[in-house]
């Protein structure tokens, strides 16, 4: 069974200042996709980023990092110098490469505040 | 070019009654899910279809709960006999195919069973 853990549920932040959101999964698969979605206070899941199992490679986008490591399974997720913008609930998630089904697997959220 | 749309966005029924939820997912996109929303749960997934294949009814948590695709395009999700437990946010992505396997997600319908 496919299970992701958000084990932050709460952080507040004041602007600019750098924070990291913790993503550790289980699965038993050996191919698998990770992925983060924003939920802003509007309420429409936003599609962040996908990552690939098999490709450990960090992405950097604009004031967006993430950090994936096979090895401990975790795939963690840096907004540096935040913005107020930036308040909203951010989900992990996973779903396997293979197979009939890529239903996502999503962890609890975790609900960013940022405060000027 | 246009998202995942869903109607209504909000729903208000009587316990009892039967609702249907409908989503129009985004032109092309073979695959398409339903996932429900609530406080307790979180993101639960429903049910998924895939082109012209049997649907993967799994999360479907009771036979109250059914769900159509037509034409491999609209989809509509039909909840008979709401209870209480039912009120929710349902969501609705659709995804290109399975080498894109990113899933858009529509707004939603809140539905408020009392």
């Amino acid at each position: 069974a496919q299970k992701v853990t958000q084990a932050q549920t709460e952080i507040s932040v004041v602007e600019k200042e750098d924070v990291t959101l913790d993503c550790v999964y289980e699965t038993r698969d050996t191919t698998y996709y990770l992925f983060w979605y924003k939920q802003p206070p509007s309420g429409e899941l936003v599609f962040l980023i996908r990552r690939n199992s098999f490709d450990e490679q960090n992405e950097i986008s604009g004031r967006y990092s993430w950090n994936f490591q096979k090895s401990t399974s975790s795939f963690n997720f840096t907004i540096t110098a935040s913005q107020v913008v930036d308040s909203a609930v951010y989900f992990c998630a996973l779903s396997e490469a293979i197979g009939a089904n890529s239903k996502l697997t999503f962890g609890k959220g975790i609900t960013l505040s940022v405060r000027p | 070019g246009a998202g995942v749309s869903q109607s209504p966005s909000n729903k208000v029924t009587e316990k009892g009654k039967d609702v249907e939820l409908r989503c129009d997912p985004i032109s092309g996109h073979t695959a398409l899910y339903w996932y429900r929303q609530s406080l307790g749960q979180g993101l639960e997934f429903l049910i998924y279809f895939q082109g012209n294949s049997a649907p993967d009814k799994s999360g479907l948590p009771s036979d109250r709960f059914s769900a159509e695709r037509t034409g491999g395009s609209v989809s509509t999700l039909t909840i008979q006999r709401t209870q209480q437990e039912d009120s929710a946010v349902y969501l609705c992505a659709s995804s290109p195919d399975r080498v894109s396997p990113e899933q858009f997600f529509g707004p939603g319908t809140r539905l408020t069973v009392l």
